[in-house]
């Protein structure tokens, strides 16, 4: 069965920075593009970006752009976020998210989602 | 940016009534929505996308449908374990992928 677990979460200094992982298994990783998307405490939930199934196309919310970088990693089956520059506003769970479109660079909604990694910035 | 605005806010239902959530886009989408449900505590959960199509696995008694750039998800019978925050979301013009604020519903 498909899984998506999220890790490297934790508690960050505002202008820190963190790695965020996302570990797959259950199917082909190299065929399908993936996004993060977080959800602020008692919030609604954010795209933050997206990589595509060759790792050709990123794209980033303006909210990030210039601070967070997203990259994968074929042969690990992992998926990362790299979180630069923090600040409290980006206090949040972060969740990992297949894009259901198989082996295309045009993407399409989120069918299986990880449970999640909460990331807190505070001094 | 494709604004999605859900209404209402929040949503009570007896057990087994009709709960009945809207969304709109802010420009045409075609029928490029998608709904997840988000229970308490839980990562979402793809419900619908294509508008109407259920994920697999999704009870019968959720059902979407569409008009220009209204969008509907329907629980025809409530059930306890409907209790949830849902939220749109259009996949047609990206990015951004965006969300609406979401429908919480709760049980009378």
């Amino acid at each position: 069965q498909v899984q998506l677990v999220e890790s490297g979460g934790g508690v960050v200094q505002p202008g820190g920075s963190l790695r965020l992982s996302c570990a797959a298994s259950g199917f082909t990783f190299s065929d399908y593009g993936f996004h993060w998307v977080r959800q602020a405490p008692g919030k609604g939930l954010q795209w933050v970006a997206v990589i595509s199934y060759d790792g050709s196309n990123k794209y980033y919310a303006d909210s990030v752009k210039g601070r967070f970088t997203i990259s994968r990693d074929n042969s690990k089956k992992t998926l990362f976020l790299h979180l630069n520059s923090l600040s409290a506003e980006d206090t949040a769970i972060y969740y990992c998210a297949r894009d259901e479109a198989l082996k295309q660079l045009w993407l399409s909604y989120f069918d299986y989602w990880g449970q999640g990694i909460l990331v807190t910035v505070s001094s | 940016e494709v604004v999605m605005t859900q209404s209402p806010a929040t949503l009570s239902v007896s057990p087994g009534g009709r709960a009945t959530l809207s969304c709109r886009a802010s420009q045409s989408v075609a029928s490029t929505v998608a709904w997840y449900q988000q229970k308490p505590g839980q990562a979402p959960r793809l419900l619908m996308y294509g508008a109407s199509t259920r994920a697999t696995g999704v009870p019968a008694r959720f059902s979407g449908s569409w008009s220009g750039t209204e969008f509907t998800l329907i629980i025809s019978s409530l059930q306890s374990e409907d209790v949830a925050i849902y939220y749109c979301q259009q996949y047609n013009n990206w990015p951004p992928w965006t969300f609406g604020q979401g429908t919480r519903v709760e049980i009378k």
